[in-house]
This record gives C-alpha cells, structure tokens and sequence, in this order.
C-alpha cells in the first residue's frame, strides 16, 4: 500500500495521559499535514512541514501539541496532560508541492482518540 | 464569517436523480478547489479538483467553480446509495503558500434507494 498512514487507528486513554501518533506519508511527498476533525465538522487545520521544516501552526495547536518530522520522512503528533476536549480524529495528510498551484493533497484513514 | 461555507443538510435525493451540493468561500483570491467525500468513520476522500472557471466533469461528478460569485458546486448524476456520504468543499486561499486546506463543515448526502 503506497498511500498515507497512520498509526495507531485507535486509542483510548486515561485523561492525563500522553499520545502519540505516527504519520508515514506518500513516498516522495515533501509536504506532511496534521488536521483535527470532530463529529459533525470538517477537518481542521493544525500544523504542516515542509521536508523537516515545521512551517506552520494553527492556534489550534495549544502547548500541549507538539509534532515533528525527522529528516523529513515520517511525523509524529504528541499530546501531552490529555484533556476530554482533545477527543478527535487526528487526520494526516500529504502532498508534493513543486509550485503554488496544483497542491493534491491526500489523507490517511486517521487515528481515532477517545480520552476518559 | 467562515471561510468556506457548506448547508450541513441533511440533502436526501431519490436513487437516479441528480443532487446538488454547494459551497460559498470568502476569499476572492482563492485558486484552488476541492470536493471530498466522507464516508461514515472514514477518512475524506478526494473526489474532484477544479481550478478555472467552468465546469469539470468527471463520470458522474462535476464540479462548477464560479470565482466572480465566490461560489463552487458538485452535481452527482444518477445518484446512487453507495454516494450517501458526507461531501467536503475544500479550498486553498491565496494568502496561504502552505497549500493548507480550509474546509467546510461538509454536506451530508442520503441517497434513498
């Protein structure tokens, strides 16, 4: 399977506790991104990397969220301290971009968290 | 106001008619246009891009982009129940180089056999 993809499908943690997701993109895609979607809205932007470059963050991202791409292949999202609020799907996304029209972005099947 | 706008529905068409999705946007200089489906607990899923103004088809699907009215659309012929999803416009505003999304809160679609 060549497509994008995320790891774990599922979590369920304590509140409290820290996650962390696990994004492989698209082979070749130098642009990787991290959304948030909860029942009933579309999909909200938290941040992107450019290769290893981290180039942009929503305020949406708090504190607590932190994502990186080493040497700008995979990217990992952690949240740290938990809250019920952060129950989500966490979608990532990648792209290559050679010019600033044309951008395909495609998803993975998302990583479902449910915080109790 | 939001940047992208979507009537959440739900839209319920009978099996074979045509359904009609919409999707407004703000930004005037916004060149990038997309449809995703979603299906229930699924992740969103590219159906359409458009990028001119005009219509695109594409088998069933076909997108109309109008920039002067800020204004984007997606028809489905022959609507069947496996197209009952949720339908996602996407756009890419010019103040963005990231090439970041901005979503609407999506359509619901329930095809009705």
């Amino acid at each position: 399977d060549t497509g994008v993809s995320q790891d774990p499908r599922h979590k369920i943690t304590k509140r409290g506790q820290n996650v962390t997701f696990r994004c492989d993109p698209i082979s070749e895609h130098n642009r990787l991104y991290w959304y948030r979607q909860t029942l009933g809205q579309g999909p909200e932007f938290l941040t992107y990397f450019q290769n290893e470059a981290q180039l942009e963050k929503s305020r949406l991202l708090s504190d607590r969220f932190s994502a990186e791409r080493p040497k700008g292949s995979f990217s990992t999202l952690e949240i740290q301290r938990t809250e019920q609020g952060d129950s989500a799907m966490y979608l990532c996304a990648s792209s290559f971009q050679q010019a600033t029209s044309g951008n395909t972005i495609y998803f993975g099947e998302g990583s479902w968290l449910t915080v109790v | 106001q939001k940047e992208v706008e979507q009537n959440s529905g739900p839209l319920s068409v009978p099996e074979g008619a045509i359904a009609s999705l919409n999707c407004t946007y703000s930004d005037r200089g916004s060149q990038s246009f997309f449809w995703y489906r979603q299906y229930s607990g699924k992740s969103p899923e590219l159906i359409m891009s458009i990028y001119s103004n005009g219509d695109k088809e594409d088998g069933r699907f076909t997108a109309q982009l109008n920039k002067a009215s800020q204004y984007v659309s997606l028809l489905i012929r022959d609507s069947q129940p496996s197209d009952s999803a949720t339908y996602l416009c996407a756009v890419i505003p010019i103040y963005n180089q990231g090439g970041k999304l901005i979503f609407g809160q999506g359509t619901e679609l329930s095809v009705k056999p």
